[in-house]
């Protein structure tokens, strides 16, 4: 079964600051990690996602298969910042997109 | 041009009616979804269908029926509607590609109140 853990609900740091955003995840074969970010009033979109090993928006994740973790960081956050953060997992081969729970990024000023 | 569209946006009725949400999507995408978005915010997969075909069906109370007439639309019809329905209902749409699930793409969502 396909598990998404996200153990913060709210997250609440000032501009500037860095952010870590926790997200571990259970399945039994290859993973394929995402975060979705929902910003205020907007759908929900794709941010990022693990194999393409970018960084968005100054945010940037890495798989740690030992760990099960796929936690989002950003170095300065920004106020535009403050959403909805969604950690999501795909199997390989897998149509089923699972998504954590969600955290609640506010920055402030 | 909207990529994936939703309608209604919001509906707002009363428990034991019976009630639809449309979706559409223009990007030629083989794959659809619905999701349901709790008001804890917790998004959980409902259904899912690749060329019109149901690949993914989950515990969902047969009140719940999906129905594809075409790769574009998937439209989702429940029937004595209660109270906990009431939820935003998210449609999305992907590409099919080997080696699992790619980008979703969502509608705007549909914020369904059952009174």
């Amino acid at each position: 079964a396909q598990r998404v853990t996200q153990p913060e609900k709210l997250l609440s740091v000032f501009k500037g600051a860095p952010v870590e955003l926790k997200c571990n995840y259970s399945y039994s074969g290859s993973p394929e990690l995402f975060w979705y970010v929902q910003y205020s009033r907007q759908r929900l979109q794709l941010l990022l996602r693990h194999i393409s090993r970018e960084s968005i928006k100054g945010f940037t994740a890495d798989l740690n298969k030992g760990e099960t973790s796929f936690h989002l960081k950003k170095p300065f956050a920004q106020e535009e910042d403050s959403a909805m953060y969604y950690c999501a997992l795909s199997g390989l081969g897998s149509e089923k997109l699972v998504f954590g729970k969600g955290t609640k990024l506010t920055v402030n000023p | 041009d909207t990529a994936v569209s939703q309608t209604p946006k919001y509906l707002v009725t009363q428990m034991g009616n019976d009630k639809s949400i449309k979706c559409e999507q223009n990007l030629g995408h083989d794959t659809m979804y619905w999701y349901k978005q709790d008001s804890k915010k917790f998004l959980k997969i409902m259904f899912s269908y690749n060329n019109k075909e149901l690949i993914i069906n989950e515990t969902v109370p047969n009140r719940f029926s999906p129905k594809s007439p075409d790769k574009a639309h998937l439209n989702l019809h429940i029937n004595s509607l209660e109270l906990g329905d009431s939820a935003v209902y998210f449609c999305a749409s992907s590409r099919r590609r080997e080696g699992g699930t790619g980008e979703l793409f969502f509608g705007e969502g549909s914020r369904l109140t059952v009174l």
